[in-house]
This record gives C-alpha cells, sequence and structure tokens, in this order.
C-alpha cells in the first residue's frame, strides 16, 4: 500500500487567499485524522472522522477552517481567508478501527506557509 | 484534562551511546501510552506502546515501561544509531480515538 497521501507537499500563500489541503487514506480504512504541527503548540487533533462522519471537531481553531470527507478514499481541509499564523505542519492520518493510538498511519504533511 | 511532558531536546549523542528521553503524563483514567518516531520529512510512525501498567513496549532496540506509581514512560536505547536521528513523541490515549501528544524532542546522533 502507498500509505496516507498528502498533497501538496510545500503550499505558499499570501495572506487572504484560500488554501486547500488533500489526503488519501489508506485504502479500508474508517478513520481519518487532521493534526497541525507548530513549534509553539506542537502537535494538535483539528478533526477526526470516522466513516465519512465528522465525530469530533473541537480541534478546528475557528470559523475559517473546515473540513469534508466526500467518500471514504478523499479529504480536504480548507482555510479561508488563511492568515499568517496558520503557517504549520498539516498532518492527516488514518486509521483501521474506530479508534486511533497504535494504529495511526501519518502522511508525510503539507508545510504551508502563509506570508 | 490529559497532558504529556517530554524532556526539552535537542539531545546530541555520539554512536552507540545510551539514550534516554524522559516522559510524564496525567491523565485521569488508565491510558495507554505510546512513542511515536519522526524521521526527517516524513510523517509520524508509532514505535512501541504499552497499554497497562508494567507493560514494556520494545522495538527496534528501543524500550519503554508504563510506570503508574511514577506517571512515567521514558523511553531507552542501550546504543544508538546514526539513522536513529529523529523527533520522538511520547503520547497517551484513555479513549478509542483522541492521542495527546507530547512536545516532542529532536535526537541526533553522530557517527
Amino acid at each position: 500500500d502507498a500509505g496516507v497521501i498528502q498533497s501538496p507537499r510545500h503550499e505558499v500563500t499570501e495572506m487572504g487567499q484560500e488554501v486547500t489541503l488533500r489526503c488519501k487514506p489508506i485504502s479500508g480504512h474508517n478513520s481519518l485524522f487532521w493534526y497541525r504541527q507548530t513549534m509553539m503548540r506542537g502537535l494538535e487533533l483539528l478533526i477526526y472522522f470516522n466513516n465519512n462522519v465528522p465525530i469530533d471537531d473541537s480541534g478546528m481553531p475557528e470559523d475559517r477552517f473546515s473540513a469534508k470527507m466526500p467518500n471514504a478514499s478523499f479529504s480536504t481541509l480548507k482555510i479561508q481567508p488563511s492568515e499568517p499564523r496558520d503557517s504549520a505542519v498539516y498532518f492527516c492520518a488514518s486509521s483501521l478501527t474506530r479508534g486511533g493510538g497504535e494504529k495511526l498511519f501519518f502522511g508525510s504533511g503539507t508545510q504551508l506557509s502563509v506570508l | 484534562g490529559n497532558s504529556v511532558t517530554q524532556m526539552e531536546g535537542p539531545v546530541t549523542l555520539s554512536e552507540e551511546a545510551f539514550l534516554t528521553i524522559n516522559c510524564t503524563y496525567t491523565a485521569t483514567g488508565y491510558p495507554s501510552l505510546f512513542w511515536y518516531v519522526q524521521y526527517p520529512g516524513e510523517g509520524l510512525q508509532l514505535l512501541l506502546k504499552a497499554t497497562k501498567a508494567d507493560d514494556k513496549g520494545s522495538n527496534k532496540g528501543f524500550e519503554a515501561t508504563y510506570r503508574k506509581e511514577t506517571t512515567s514512560f521514558h523511553l531507552e536505547k542501550g546504543s544508538v544509531q546514526v539513522s536513529d536521528s529523529a523527533v520522538y513523541f511520547c503520547a497517551l490515549s484513555d479513549n478509542d480515538y483522541k492521542l495527546s501528544f507530547g512536545a516532542g524532542t529532536t535526537v541526533t546522533v553522530r557517527a
């Protein structure tokens, strides 16, 4: 299996622009997670989907952030409008079981820079 | 709430040195504990885990023992290699999906 695939690997944009991050989970995995990694706050869970349904979005910072999972093989994380403080590495992860923990597989991340 | 505190880095070692990364946790229940590793340019991957007190997780020469009395899960390796250079994250989960991560410890092993 190719693992969790994220695109783009790097994104540089200007403040105010819309940013869309993409994720393809491992085939057959039924749980999907979006994390954000920054020096100041470490790794934060933004949102968790199970069977394509958002279960916990309490980590989504504000209304500028939205995430969708239209089918089992694709998810997006959108930021609109983007701000410099959104600069971070965004990870997508997937899991075979309803739980995460040891069965969590991470993608390589998207490095986002908002100027 | 749940939290994980890790030894601050960066840590720089010579090959074949002994490595210890301290990790302590705060949790309301009986969490499962994990160490994840992040190699340069990659996502995190599970290194080892322990699900109950006194369990020892091990993988690739790394070990960690779940110590409930000291709420700790320290990571150790007896003889590190250059290929062990990475960022190491301690994490806990006390429910079926949410992981709480530590801040990460950067380890650099020099030849």
